[in-house]
């Protein structure tokens, strides 16, 4: 198992709530992004967070949002919840250099599962 | 037309059999290519990380890409009902950033 940990397990939401997520990121690792998965689907980007700023973000609308924190952990923020935000949301966590980059591939936690009736 | 194509399957083999899981991509930008293993309600583990072309080999496992044709393999060898699994293939431009997906290939392994 990777070290990256997520919290809770599963969640059970209403449609127009808010709902946040947490991760703590592997050791020595600075970098967090976000994935949703849809059932039968692939993971799908949502953002990245690196220095404690939004480094980058696939086609999701704003009331998607995050934070990092300065120990690299992170929140996924969801507000106004819809029905199709149902899905397992992920986060993984990569060490990015001063180069921005990384040779590294990124490790996934276990995800969130979360279910919006 | 997505940026990775992958067979949704499921793909059933008996237990010792050689699978091949195949994806295709259409973004020539793609330099780091991955397959994760995925159990049913569970996260993604990886499995094989490979930078440009060429093949890797890791005990049953062999990942091939072959960017002038866009095309990434992983073949599992001695297959076990273990190996039950989703696999994804995933692929990014710069390493660590916003990786692409497949939908993933449903594999069963029958003892």
């Amino acid at each position: 198992e990777t070290g990256v940990t997520q919290s809770p397990t599963h969640l059970i939401k209403t449609r127009g709530q808010q709902v946040t997520l947490r991760c703590s990121s592997q050791s020595g690792h600075n970098t967090v992004s976000w994935y949703q998965q849809a059932l039968g689907q692939g993971p799908q980007f949502i953002f990245q967070y690196y220095r404690e700023e939004e480094n980058g973000r696939g086609n999701f609308p704003p009331r998607f949002s995050g934070l990092q924190f300065p120990n690299y952990s992170s929140e996924l923020n969801v507000n106004a919840l819809e029905l199709d935000d149902s899905a397992l949301y992920l986060c993984a966590s990569i060490r990015i250099g001063t180069s921005g980059a990384s040779t590294d591939t990124q490790y996934f936690g276990p995800g969130t599962r979360l279910t919006v009736l | 037309q997505k940026e990775v194509e992958q067979d949704p399957g499921p793909l059933s083999v008996p237990e010792g059999a050689i699978v091949s899981l195949n994806c295709t991509y259409s973004n020539s930008a793609f330099q780091y290519f991955m397959w994760y293993r995925q159990y049913s309600r569970k996260g993604p583990e990886l499995l094989m990380y490979t930078y440009s072309s060429g093949n890797k080999e890791d005990g049953r496992f062999t990942a091939q890409v072959d960017k002038s044709s866009k095309y990434i393999s992983l073949f599992i060898r001695d297959s076990q009902p273990s190996d039950s699994a989703t696999y994804l293939c995933a692929m990014s431009k710069t390493g660590g950033f916003k990786t692409i997906f497949g939908a993933g290939t449903r594999l069963f392994v029958k003892a």
